[in-house]
């Protein structure tokens, strides 16, 4: 099946602790995008990446890190500094350019306890 | 800076009537506009997409409509079945080399059998 899979659907974090969701896709997509969705509030870009080691911060980067060592990969990891990190997480890729659709993995939620 | 806008929030109508869902965008420099749907606690289904070029896509009972001009599109959903019940999302890209998706916050239709 090709697709875009995030793991784990739930995620939770204590305090002061680094958690890292996963994103991988099978669609031979150059680009892959991570979204933060809040309640009542459309998708906002944190990071994205065009090209393997290589990636630029989206509009609410702070408190959060990725890598592209894999074109297949793009981990998020939410860090201790991110103060409100209770939110559901959308990976996406697509093909390089404006005109390309990005298609969507099912999301992780990620909450505090 | 691009802010889309989609109005009304929530809406529920009774099985089999059209209705029309509304976007508006602040900045008429766009390269396309998408229409995503997403079921609760799920990723996002890319529905249309209309090019800056275009004045309307169709695929099925939807279709959407542009009008870069005055920043507005509209999604009509023709002979709604409760299987439609979802939230639909209007997104923009902007210029530039990238694939930025700028997000409406999302309407939420529930139709009642």
């Amino acid at each position: 099946d090709g697709g875009i899979t995030q793991s784990p659907k739930y995620l939770f974090r204590k305090e002061g602790q680094n958690v890292t969701l996963s994103c991988e896709q099978n669609l031979n997509h150059d680009a892959m995008y991570w979204y933060r969705q809040d309640p009542g509030q459309g998708l906002r870009l944190i990071y994205y990446s065009q090209i393997v080691n290589d990636f630029q911060k989206g509009d609410i980067a702070e408190g959060y890190s990725v890598s592209r060592e894999k074109k297949e990969s793009f981990p998020l990891t939410v860090t201790s500094a991110q103060k409100n990190p209770t939110a559901f997480y959308l990976c996406a890729s697509s093909m390089i350019g404006a005109k390309n659709i990005q298609y969507f993995g099912a999301g992780t939620r990620l909450s505090v306890l | 800076k691009q802010e889309v806008t989609q109005i009304p929030a929530a809406l529920s109508v009774p099985e089999g009537e059209n209705l029309v869902l509304n976007c508006s965008f602040t900045d008429s420099a766009i390269y396309n506009l998408q229409w995503f749907r997403q079921d609760p606690g799920k990723g996002l289904t890319s529905l249309l997409l209309i090019q800056s070029s275009q004045r309307e896509q169709t695929s099925g009972r939807l279709n959407a409509s542009l009008d870069k001009s005055s920043g507005r599109s509209t999604l009509y959903i023709a002979a709604s079945q409760p299987g439609d019940s979802a939230t639909y999302l209007c997104a923009v890209t902007g210029g530039g080399a990238t694939n930025k998706l700028i997000f409406g916050t999302g309407t939420l239709l529930a139709v009642q059998p």
